[in-house]
């Protein structure tokens, strides 16, 4: 049972073009979210979080948009730069005390010069 | 600020044997929770330790422990290696309080299982 979910497994943009990364979840107990970007051969790395009381949250050229009553998340790039190109990871967890990170499978991102 | 340290980096066993990797935190982080990394599960929750208590178990069999040390240092265990245990084992710290803080993941340890 995936509680999380990244339908899209790879996205490709241009560069300076808005890049969006969508994520789905099922647990109505999650209220706390998070993206991570991956290179190959090193750890996740984060990019930015949101808890349930927002709806957005921006940092940079990041923002994070959650529509709790559809279950969505989703991630804007702006603009979107070559070094953008990595895997992109939704993750999850019900706060408190609960440190369990549920993730998505990633989306592969790639922006092409 | 160092980040998260994982070691070794790349392990190779057979199966039967055991593994123990190691991994210590960003200065300050408490909390350090292991994942596993598979292509077909994605990354997957193992536990997590605080104050060197296990505070949080995924669904995995009894051959994968941990601990974690006074210093905020962990290792986790594998016994009796199977051919499916082959994955990046990744580490991530945060600080201690509520799981309201973002996680720092350490660059992995990559195991593989002949």
């Amino acid at each position: 049972d995936q509680q999380v979910k990244q339908n899209s497994p790879s996205l490709s943009v241009q560069e300076g073009r808005i890049s969006i990364l969508n994520c789905d979840y099922t647990n109505s107990m999650f209220d706390y979210f998070l993206w991570y970007k991956k290179y190959p051969a090193e750890g996740p790395t984060f990019l930015i979080s949101i808890s349930s009381i927002k709806d957005k949250n921006e940092d940079g050229r990041f923002t994070v948009f959650l529509n709790k009553s559809a279950k969505h998340l989703s991630l804007h790039i702006v603009p979107s730069q070559p070094g953008d190109s990595a895997v992109y990871f939704c993750a999850a967890n019900s706060g408190g005390s609960n440190y369990k990170l549920t993730f998505g499978k990633g989306t592969l991102l790639t922006v092409n010069p | 600020k160092a980040g998260v340290t994982q070691t070794p980096r790349y392990l190779i066993k057979t199966r039967g044997q055991q593994v123990t990797l190691s991994c210590s935190p960003i200065s300050g982080h408490r909390s350090v929770s292991w994942y596993q990394q598979t292509p077909g599960q994605g990354l997957q929750f193992l536990f997590e330790y605080f104050s060197e208590t296990q505070r949080n178990k995924g669904n995995f069999p009894g051959r994968f422990s941990g601990r974690q040390f006074s210093n905020s240092r962990s290792e986790m265990n594998v016994s009796t290696l199977e051919l499916g245990d082959s994955a990046l084992y990744l580490c991530a710290s945060s600080l201690a309080g509520t799981g309201y803080n973002e996680q720092f993941f350490g660059p992995g340890t990559r195991l593989t299982v002949l």
